[in-house]
């Protein structure tokens, strides 16, 4: 069973560029988080989905990014006109359903440097 | 403002010896959880500790937790070159949320 897969695993893009960020959750896994990883700090939340539904969305900025998690493929996190502060590691994790909550289980991130 | 926050910040110990880092949250939680982070790479998840349990053994890993001062240690026994890592709590918001606020980490270099 693949663990969650995420690509790519480096990204650079120049200012007012477009990033796109793909997340292949683990088999069986209806659930996917997006978190940002700033140099020497913890992960942040930025945005919870479940197929085709955007559950919580509190932690992403208000412009420029978006996510999604279409019935089929993979989760996309989507940043457009990408700005300097922009650059960071995005981490994307899955947990499974149900009503308890589950650990949660994490790529291994895209790197994304904007010049 | 941070749910979870770890210290020290950094630990630096000899091969050997225990490792003990600690972490305060805010507010009431349902689990509290740590996660390895090795240089570079995503989260490992080690173990997770609900609100009702006081304590957590996983191999040489042994996790505390005081809903009364709100806060929560890890202890690494016998510690290895391996362990060095930048170590989270991980608090879910109590009710439905899922989403898991870390804190800042404590970066421990356990030296050879």
């Amino acid at each position: 069973n693949a663990g969650v897969m995420q690509n790519p695993r480096h990204l650079v893009r120049r200012r007012g560029q477009e990033a796109r960020l793909r997340c292949s959750p683990m088999k069986g896994h209806s659930h996917v988080y997006w978190y940002r990883q700033l140099p020497e700090e913890g992960l942040k939340f930025m945005v919870y989905l479940q197929k085709e539904n955007i559950i919580d969305e509190s932690g992403m900025p208000k412009e420029r990014f978006s996510a999604e998690f279409p019935k089929e493929g993979p989760s996309i996190l989507r940043i457009q006109q990408v700005v300097r502060g922009d650059s960071a590691a995005y981490f994307c994790a899955s947990s499974p359903g149900g009503l308890d909550f589950n650990e949660q289980f994490f790529g291994p991130g895209t790197r994304l440097t904007v010049l | 403002s941070q749910q979870g926050e770890e210290d020290p910040q950094a630990l630096s110990i000899q091969e050997g010896e225990n490792a003990t880092m600690n972490c305060s949250y805010k507010t009431s939680i349902n689990n509290l959880q740590w996660y390895r982070q090795n240089s570079g790479r995503g989260l490992v998840h080690l173990i997770l500790i609900r609100s009702n349990e006081r304590e957590k053994h996983s191999g040489r890993l042994r996790v505390t937790l005081d809903t009364s001062k709100k806060s929560s240690s890890l202890l690494i026994t016998a510690s290895r070159a391996a362990d060095t890592a930048s170590y989270f709590c991980a608090t879910p918001p109590s009710g439905s949320a899922r989403q898991l606020t870390f804190g800042s980490g404590t970066q421990l270099t356990v030296l050879p």
